[in-house]
């Protein structure tokens, strides 16, 4: 069974750039999950969608980060304009509508 | 909020020795917690997932514990090897099945 897939791998903006991440699920999984984890530091969630919806946002900077998930399938996670405390790596995880997540290998972003 | 933490924040051990990795959590209404590793610039690999039910899930060498009344899980390495070496993270999904971590226990196995 193919894992939870992400591109591109390793990513190096500017500040004030645009940056897009791309996370393909796991078949069948209707639950994605974007986090962002800072060198030292745990994840953090910053989005939930369960097929094309939002669950939970709560934690996503609005006002530079977006992300959708058209037709509950594929995801991109949006950054515009990046800040030099955006870097980080970018998570992508899928679930069934609950229960274990499995996570992609990652997106490590450099904000420079 | 869940609040997760995790001691040690860094253990070194040498090789054969058995290990235990402490994670404690604020909101006792979870109804699972799961246990990962990390290796240096990669995503996380699930190791154990502990229903709130349960008391104790193996896989191999890897032992996890959950008691929810305390807020406190562990994860008992045995027999450690070199290929051990990692950080390992706990996580524990409150509401929608939304992860909270702790910072990771950064293990290094001495061959």
């Amino acid at each position: 069974e193919a894992g939870v897939a992400q591109s591109p791998r390793y990513k190096i903006i500017e500040k004030r750039q645009s940056v897009a991440f791309w996370c393909n699920p796991i078949s069948g999984h209707a639950t994605l999950y974007w986090y962002q984890q800072i060198l030292g530091q745990g994840p953090k969630l910053l989005i939930q969608f369960q097929n094309n919806g939002v669950v939970d946002d709560s934690q996503l900077p609005k006002d530079r980060f977006s992300a959708e998930r058209l037709k509950g399938v594929d995801s991109t996670l949006k950054i515009q304009p990046a800040k030099l405390e955006d870097s980080a790596v970018y998570l992508c995880a899928s679930s069934l509508i609950s229960g274990e997540q499995y996570f992609g290998p990652g997106t490590r972003l450099t904000v420079t | 909020k869940q609040e997760v933490t995790q001691i040690p924040a860094a253990l070194s051990v040498p090789e054969g020795e058995n290990l235990v990795l402490n994670c404690s959590f604020t909101d006792s209404a979870i109804y699972n917690l799961q246990w990962f590793r990390q290796d240096p610039g990669k995503g996380l690999t699930s190791l154990l997932l502990i229903q709130s039910s349960q008391r104790e899930q193996t896989s191999g060498r890897l032992n996890a514990s959950l008691d929810k009344s305390s807020g406190r899980s562990t994860l008992y390495i045995a027999a450690s090897q070199p290929g051990d070496s990692a950080t390992y993270l706990c996580a524990a999904p409150t509401g929608a099945n939304n992860l909270f971590f702790g910072t990771g226990t950064r293990l290094t196995v001495i061959p």
